[in-house]
């Protein structure tokens, strides 16, 4: 089945750097890539919505110059937390939708636990 | 807009009993739905879904879902538990219209199955 390979599972980083997180997809092109952020015991919010070769739509609230997100390819999109501060910890998590007639069978990404120090 | 109440944050329930996780939706729309399941640290693994046809739809290790669209429900159950069943369930929605329609998910229900 669908694959997405999601880098890194887990990073540490200090405040004020910035931190790159890769999905790709394995064995299908992605021509839209859902990123999702889930705090402690929280439910999976929305961030934005990347689309190969267009700019990223963000969900109301999310700042779109912290979380910069690029969908290089049909098979890589990024997402880049700008001067990360303790409250951007989280869990991140990207989704591509599925190719199927529906187009609804989403694979998930691994998710990356980000803790900022 | 859609949204989802997942009223149980969470069930214990002894191995070997039934469960049901409930979930509940609201949309102005016709919708599909959807059940994951989440391991500590990991993604989603998708249990089951509705589309359309037949409302009892089941997932390939027990589990199973019934589209209510009266009481605008799609709650989980299984009849007997094991304890690798302990995780955390999220119930999910999305627009049934075509093109790529983001996942509107509830606030999860952690099962924890206990000997």
């Amino acid at each position: 089945g669908a694959v997405v390979s999601q880098h890194p599972s887990w990073v540490i980083c200090k405040s004020g750097t910035s931190v790159k997180i890769e999905c790709r997809s394995l064995d299908f092109q992605a021509t839209t890539m859902f990123w999702y952020r889930q705090f402690p015991k929280q439910s999976l919010m929305l961030m934005a919505t990347s689309n190969e070769g267009s700019k990223a739509t963000y969900e109301q609230g999310v700042e779109k110059d912290k979380f910069l997100i690029n969908h290089a390819s049909l098979t890589l999109s990024t997402l880049t937390v700008t001067s990360a501060h303790p409250e951007d910890s989280s869990f991140y998590i990207c989704s591509a939708p599925g190719t199927g007639i529906f187009m609804v069978d989403y694979t998930f990404g691994s998710g990356t636990r980000l803790t900022v120090v | 807009a859609q949204s989802v109440t997942q009223l149980d944050s969470q069930v214990p329930v002894f191995e070997e009993a039934p469960v049901e996780l409930r979930c509940n939706y609201s949309s102005s729309v016709s919708v599909y739905l959807f059940w994951y399941v989440q391991y500590p640290n990991q993604g989603l693994q998708l249990l089951l879904k509705y589309l359309s046809g037949s409302t009892l739809v089941e997932s390939i290790n027990g589990f199973e879902a019934e589209f209510n669209k009266s009481q605008t429900s799609f709650h989980l159950r299984k009849p007997s538990v094991h304890i690798s069943d302990t995780a955390e369930y999220f119930c999910a929605v999305s627009d049934s219209n075509t093109g790529f329609q983001k996942l509107v998910f509830g606030t999860g229900t952690r099962l924890l199955v206990s000997p």
